[in-house]
């Protein structure tokens, strides 16, 4: 069936860059999309990317997106402690406009 | 309104009441949508409306869970016999709700039920 995976932790000290990765299985997705969760709030989107893309950049954002291997990470450049959130990948199914696909999320710890 | 706005934030109710989760989506977005978050798990769909054709039920996890969208606009989640496994974050997102571009949904805070 449709999943979307990431690894649960990642910890990076301030200044340098982030990396999360996300995986998926269905090749028909049409849109994939970053949000973020800070402590006790809603999730907010960060950026999306349209499946006929291979990269998005956004200020400090980078999205690199491989198909082929079903593959999509969001680099962050410069992470600072405002950083410091869970970051979830979501993909959209062809023909199905209503339940994104869900990853359970990447909890992003900076260091100082 | 300029967000999604959820009430109430945070609910402590007893086993076996019944609690109400209100949602007031964004001005014009005819999408409408509830998810569950549990502690340290993803996002759980539970119901999805969209403009006037009836409502996708298929994530309501029991038949105790209901939801209604009066006027196309605000949205009620109804827990009926609350359950200790029913404690999670309630979050309601809107999105103009087009079959075509990104259709980002919007989030809003989230309500925080508590079953003692």
């Amino acid at each position: 069936g449709e999943d979307v995976e990431q690894s649960l932790f990642l910890s990076v000290r301030e200044g340098d860059s982030s990396v999360i990765n996300c995986t998926y299985t269905d090749s028909s997705s049409t849109y994939l999309y970053w949000y973020k969760q800070e402590p006790g709030a809603g999730l907010q989107l960060l950026t999306y990317i349209f499946s006929n893309m291979d990269m998005k950049q956004d200020q400090r954002l980078t999205v690199l997106l491989n198909k082929k291997d079903k593959h999509l990470s969001l680099r962050i450049a410069d992470t600072q402690t405002g950083d410091s959130a869970i970051y979830f990948c979501a993909e959209r199914p062809a023909g199905n406009n209503r339940k994104l696909i869900w990853g359970l999320g990447t909890s992003l710890a900076v260091n100082p | 309104g300029a967000g999604v706005s959820q009430s109430p934030s945070n609910k402590v109710t007893e086993k076996g009441k019944d609690v109400e989760l209100r949602c007031d989506p964004i001005s014009g977005h005819t999408a409408l949508y509830w998810y569950r978050q549990s502690l340290g798990q993803g996002l759980e769909f539970l119901i999805y409306f969209q403009g006037n054709s009836a409502p996708d039920k298929s994530g309501l996890p029991s038949d105790r869970f209901s939801a209604e969208r009066t006027g196309g606009s605000v949205s009620t989640l109804t827990i009926q016999r609350t359950q200790q496994e029913d404690s999670a974050v309630y979050l309601c997102a809107s999105s103009l709700g087009s079959q075509t571009g990104a259709n980002v949904l919007t989030f809003g805070a989230g309500s925080r039920l508590t079953v003692l």
